[in-house]
């Protein structure tokens, strides 16, 4: 049981590069999640799935899309990567809850700086 | 909109002192409330939790009592060790709030020393 596995661990991106971020649980939870966390603001909200075909944004979207593949797998794209777009990402997943907000499960994260 | 204040750090304490770091809340509903853990290099692991008043969570030795009529949630530990020594984060989290995400605190770098 791997819990919410990320690649990759690390990338270095030029200004105007694009790449995709990967995200997978094996724990089959319905919802997913993108973070980014960046020195003295916690974690911030990107975009998030609350099921298989569904995304929508979060507090800081712009410049992102999300996919959700399937219910295990949950991508990140960046288009046209931006110098402030340097940050660590991280990918979450919680099963849904019944009124409530369930505890979410962290990957381990990606750390992506873009020159 | 909803939001999350601690105590930013860094704390340094010695071995087997108490700890107390403060967590309050502004929020439009009835949150869930978390404290999670972040060590050097790896993801947040959930610490503790609770999802509605007066409730406490406990894990590890850490306790927090979620407080409605101080909307606070403070992390205690009556003997901390070299081992807690990592970045903890307070978040709340509310249903049909829009993001359904979780909003988090900036974080408390706590160091302890031998």
């Amino acid at each position: 049981n791997a819990g919410v596995t990320q690649t990759p661990k690390f990338q270095v991106l030029k200004t105007g590069q694009s790449m995709t971020l990967q995200c997978a649980q094996d724990m089959n939870h319905n919802s997913m999640y993108w973070y980014r966390q960046d020195p003295g603001m916690g974690l911030r909200l990107i975009y998030y799935s609350a099921s298989e075909g569904t995304t929508d944004k979060g507090e800081v979207p712009n410049g992102y899309n999300v996919s959700r593949l399937n219910k295990r797998e949950f991508s990140l794209r960046l288009e046209s990567a931006a110098p402030s777009q340097t940050s660590v990402y991280f990918c979450a997943s919680s099963v849904q809850g019944q009124g409530i907000v369930r505890e979410q499960y962290f990957g381990p994260g990606t750390r992506l700086t873009v020159t | 909109g909803d939001s999350v204040t601690q105590m930013e750090g860094p704390v340094t304490l010695s071995e087997e002192a108490f700890l107390t770091i403060n967590c309050t809340y502004t929020a439009t509903g009835y949150p869930s409330l978390f404290w999670y853990v972040q060590y050097p290099g790896e993801g947040l692991q959930l610490l503790l939790k609770a999802t509605k008043a007066d409730d406490k969570g406990s894990n590890k030795g850490f306790e927090a009592t979620y407080r409605k009529e101080t909307t606070s949630f403070h992390l205690e530990k009556g003997s901390v060790q070299v081992s807690d020594s990592a970045v903890y984060f307070c978040a709340l989290g509310i249903s049909g709030g829009g993001a359904d995400g979780l909003t988090f605190g900036k974080g408390t770098h706590l160091i302890i020393q031998p």
